[in-house]
């Protein structure tokens, strides 16, 4: 199995809204990622998890809250977002070293009204 | 973190080889070369990495330059299914500095 599952696949939401976005690996990985993406830009890193730890948060507003419940899974928490956050949110896996590649989810799109 | 140079955009014809060029001169002597794609609509997917010596895997090569300032990642038959954008990473070995950051890539379109 070499899937990264995430849930839903769209997501409508207002500004007053809470959800959660959520992803499944089944590899073994001990790292996982979330990343952003606009149309036509490339993915931008927003957390990485290694070992269950916040190991990196790349100065992401506090209305995204990430969240490791065990090893498998990673839950991305929203909350009052705004338009211009409306994007492509992407997870993604690996072992954790540089000689590992990544797997990527298909992501889940975001549209705030 | 290590930064890569590619060229915006790169055309193919069908059943051709294709060279995607990626500079990377600061390259870190831990840092090793890593290339994903990202087909419309669809979630990155991993292609091939190296650290020292060209690698081959089923879906592409990858020809590393002996002083490591550049790579070469190559499709040996382009087919309409290979048009994506093509993303060249330098991903740290050491603990904690193995995340993944992507830059603009090269967007390959591939003429029947």
């Amino acid at each position: 199995d070499t899937e990264v599952t995430q849930t839903p696949k769209h997501l409508v939401m207002g500004m007053t809204n809470k959800k959660s976005l959520k992803c499944e690996q089944h590899m073994g990985h001990r790292a996982m990622y979330w990343y952003k993406q606009k149309a036509k830009k490339p993915p931008e890193l927003m957390f990485v998890y290694s070992y269950e730890k916040l190991s990196i948060n790349e100065s992401v507003p506090s209305r995204f809250s990430p969240e490791c419940p065990n090893s498998s899974l990673l839950n991305l928490h929203l909350h009052a977002l705004q338009p211009e956050d409306s994007a492509l949110y992407l997870c993604a896996s690996s072992q954790d070293q540089g000689a590992a590649g990544a797997f990527f989810g298909q992501g889940t799109r975001l549209t705030v009204v | 973190d290590a930064k890569t140079t590619q060229p915006n955009s790169m055309e193919s014809n069908e059943e051709e080889p294709v060279h995607l060029p990626c500079n990377h001169s600061t390259i870190s002597g831990t840092d090793y070369i890593h290339w994903y794609r990202q087909l419309p609509s669809q979630g990155p997917e991993y292609v091939i990495h190296g650290l020292t010596s060209n690698v081959n895997n089923r879906m592409a090569s990858l020809a590393i330059a002996e002083d490591r300032k550049s790579s070469t990642l190559i499709l040996h038959r382009a087919t309409l299914r290979d048009a994506a954008v093509y993303y060249c990473i330098l991903r740290g070995s050491g603990a904690g500095s193995y995340q993944l950051t992507f830059g603009k890539g090269t967007k390959l379109s591939v003429i029947p």
